[in-house]
C-alpha cells in the first residue's frame, strides 16, 4: 500500500515569512497527526485529527500555527509568521483510528528559518 | 505531565552482541507503549507494541519488556547487525483509545560496529 506522502521535502524561508506543508495520509486512515521534531529531540505532537475533527491541539502555538484536514483526508499545516525556533522537521503520521493503533509516518518536511 | 526519558548518549556495541535500550516514564502508567525506529532523514517506523498487562513481547530478534512497577520498558536487539544502527524511540499513550496524546521520548542512537 502507498505510504504517507508529504511535501515539500525541504523548505528554506526567512523569519516572518509564511510556509505551508501538505500531507496525504494512507487511504482509509481515520487519524492524522502533525509532529514537530527539532534536531536531537523526539517528535513533539502539534495536532491530532480524528477524521476531520480536532482531538488534541494543546501544544499547537495557535498565534502562528494553523492546521486543517480537508474532508477527513489530506491535511495542511501552516506557519505564519515563522520564527527562527520553528526550524525543525515536520512529520505527518496517520493511523487506523482503532485501539492500540500504530502510526505510519511520512518522511517529513525539513524547514530552515533564516 | 508525563515525561519520558531515554538514554541521551549513543549506545555503541559490537556486531553480534545484544543491545539493550531503556525507556523510563514518570507519572501515570500508560495503557500501552510502542517502540519505533528512525533512520536519518526518514520518519519513524513502528516496531513493537506492548500493553500494560503484558510483561514481554518478541518479534524475531527484538524483545520488549514492560515493568509498570519500575515505570520502565527495555528494548533488546539480539545478535545485533550494523544494519540495526539507527535511533530508537519509545512512545506511550495514556488510554487504549486514540483520544490521548501519543508522546515520544527523545530517542537513543544505536551504533553497531562490524
Amino acid at each position: 500500500e502507498a505510504g504517507v506522502a508529504q511535501s515539500p521535502r525541504y523548505k528554506i524561508i526567512e523569519k516572518r515569512q509564511s510556509v505551508a506543508f501538505w500531507c496525504n495520509p494512507i487511504s482509509g486512515h481515520a487519524t492524522l497527526y502533525w509532529y514537530q521534531q527539532i534536531l536531537g529531540q523526539g517528535p513533539k505532537l502539534l495536532i491530532q485529527f480524528q477524521n476531520n475533527g480536532v482531538v488534541d491541539d494543546s501544544q499547537l502555538p495557535k498565534d502562528r500555527f494553523s492546521a486543517e484536514r480537508l474532508k477527513g483526508v489530506d491535511s495542511t499545516l501552516k506557519i505564519q509568521p515563522a520564527k527562527l525556533e520553528d526550524s525543525a522537521v515536520y512529520l505527518c503520521a496517520s493511523g487506523t483510528g482503532t485501539g492500540n493503533e500504530k502510526l505510519f509516518f511520512g518522511s517529513g518536511t525539513q524547514l530552515s528559518v533564516l | 505531565s508525563q515525561k519520558i526519558e531515554q538514554n541521551s548518549e549513543a549506545l555503541n556495541i559490537q556486531e553480534g552482541k545484544t543491545a539493550t535500550l531503556t525507556c523510563n516514564y514518570t507519572n501515570y502508567s500508560p495503557a500501552y507503549l510502542q517502540w519505533y525506529r528512525q533512520d536519518p532523514g526518514r520518519g519513524p517506523v513502528f516496531l513493537l507494541l506492548i500493553r500494560e498487562n503484558e510483561k514481554e513481547k518478541r518479534k524475531e530478534r527484538l524483545k520488549v519488556t514492560f515493568d509498570t512497577t519500575l515505570k520502565q520498558s527495555l528494548f533488546h536487539i539480539t545478535a545485533s547487525q550494523p544494519a540495526d544502527s539507527a535511533t530508537y524511540l519509545c512512545a506511550l499513550r495514556r488510554g487504549s483509545s486514540n483520544t490521548g496524546k501519543l508522546i515520544f521520548g527523545q530517542g537513543t542512537t544505536l551504533q553497531v560496529k562490524p
